[in-house]
């Protein structure tokens, strides 16, 4: 079946530096990635929609300046969060859903990002 | 815009169970739902796909359910496990949307 990869699965970081997390898609194509985010306690909440050479989609409220989104390639997207603060400590999940598969099929989630800023 | 809501938020039952989760959605519009699993610090793991045109999908000791008209869906467990503890979650796209929208989960516990 489809698999997503992430990486790095937990990351420690000080305040003011910027961390890049990845996501790919190891058997499959996918032009369009989602990033989303989850608060401990709280269900996922969609940060941006990942578009394959083109600028990412972000959602009302998200800062894209803060959140860089890079799709180079159809099976390959980062998230970059620059100059972390505390209140950017959170779950960052991505999921991808395969190209070649039926309009209906599901989507894959990678396994998340734990981002911890001290 | 789609919204999810899954209810109860948590649950607790012994070990050998049948249990029914509940998620309702807004937007009746939907390609598929889909329901998930959380074990605390992972990833989602996908539990059943049902597409719009089929009332229920199964695997193994899970049964889902879809009833589009009233926005509802069921997530049947049998004989649960104390390995079935985790955080489920439902999932659905809004009206001509790939982009999934989540409930906030229900947190089962299965006492043994």
């Amino acid at each position: 079946g489809a698999v997503v990869s992430q990486h790095p699965s937990w990351v420690i970081c000080k305040s003011g530096t910027s961390v890049k997390i990845e996501c790919r898609s190891l058997d499959f194509q996918a032009t369009t990635m989602f990033w989303y985010r989850q608060f401990p306690k709280q269900s996922l909440m969609l940060m941006a929609t990942s578009n394959e050479g083109s600028k990412a989609t972000y959602e009302q409220g998200v800062e894209k300046d803060k959140f860089l989104i890079n799709h180079a390639s159809l099976t390959l997207s980062t998230l970059t969060v620059t100059s972390a603060h505390p209140e950017d400590s959170s779950f960052y999940i991505c999921s991808a859903r395969d190209l070649g598969a039926p309009t209906n099929y599901g989507y894959t989630f990678g396994s998340g990002t734990r981002l911890t800023v001290v | 815009k789609q919204e999810v809501t899954q209810i109860p938020a948590a649950l607790s039952v012994p070990e050998g169970e049948n249990l029914v989760l509940n998620c309702s959605f807004t937007d009746s519009a939907i390609y598929n739902l889909q329901w998930f699993r959380q074990d605390p610090g992972k990833g989602l793991t996908s539990l059943l796909l049902i597409q719009s045109s089929q009332r229920e999908q199964t695997s193994g000791r899970l049964n889902a359910s879809l009833d589009k008209s009233s926005g509802r869906s069921t997530l049947y467990i049998a004989a649960s496990q104390p390995g079935d503890s985790a955080t489920y979650l439902c999932a659905a796209p809004g009206a001509g949307s790939y982009q999934l929208t989540f409930g906030k989960g229900t947190k089962l516990s299965v006492i043994p």
